[in-house]
């Protein structure tokens, strides 16, 4: 079925590890976010790409980088894993400048500990 | 200021009711806004987009106004299949071509038989 695949959909980290969560989209969309969600606080933009070959920050990039591998691919990759870093991990896709809102992928939930 | 602000409730109303949500956000530069929805441990969905001379779908009635800077949804005939979180979406001004959206913290709706 088209859409958003996340992969892993758990994981569980010990503090200091390395992980990257693999986002792709077959809809051919130009642009890709990643979002973190935590209880009270909504989604919170991380990083995103608006075409292939360039990414920006968000509004909470720190402990976080990505890589636009190619069109359908968006990779998020945190470093060094901290339990601030708890969270459910939502990638998305979009074809053009935001009128048509989102396809979301099913998330990751990934635990710090 | 939280750039988007929803009440996040619950609301808790009877089969058959009509509830309505309201959310207020903070630029008035902001030209896109949408409604969506996300079930318990799921990714967000699209509802609907809310166009400036309001638009319903169904039960579901979205109205935009500019002047005061708040969009609103409307469920009529509550069904038990319409528990869920509620998430306001407005794009993220000067953001030009990138697609980046502003989510609300969600209101949550629990329908009761």
């Amino acid at each position: 079925n088209a859409g958003v695949t996340q992969t892993p959909k758990f994981q569980v980290l010990k503090t200091g590890q390395s992980m990257t969560l693999q986002c792709a989209q077959d809809m051919n969309h130009n642009s890709m976010y990643w979002y973190r969600q935590d209880p009270g606080m909504g989604l919170r933009l991380i990083y995103y790409s608006a075409s292939e070959g360039t990414t920006d920050k968000g509004e909470v990039p720190n402990g976080y980088n990505v890589s636009r591998l190619n069109k359908r691919e968006f990779s998020l990759r945190l470093e060094s894993a901290a339990p601030s870093q708890t969270s459910v991990y939502f990638c998305a896709s979009i074809q053009g400048g935001g009128g048509y809102g989102y396809t979301f992928g099913s998330g990751t939930r990934l635990t710090v500990v | 200021r939280k750039e988007v602000e929803q009440d996040p409730g619950p609301f808790n109303v009877p089969e058959g009711a009509t509830v309505a949500f309201n959310c207020t956000y903070s630029n008035s530069a902001s030209q896109s806004f949408f409604w969506y929805r996300q079930d318990c441990r799921k990714e967000p969905k699209l509802l609907m987009s809310v166009y400036s001379s309001g638009n319903e779908d169904g039960r579901f009635t979205a109205q935009l106004n500019r002047a005061s800077q708040y969009i609103s949804l409307l469920i009529r005939d509550s069904k038990l299949s319409d528990s869920a979180t509620y998430l306001c979406v407005v794009n993220f001004p000067g953001s030009g071509n990138t697609g980046k959206l502003i989510f609300g913290q969600g209101t949550t709706l629990q329908v009761k038989p």
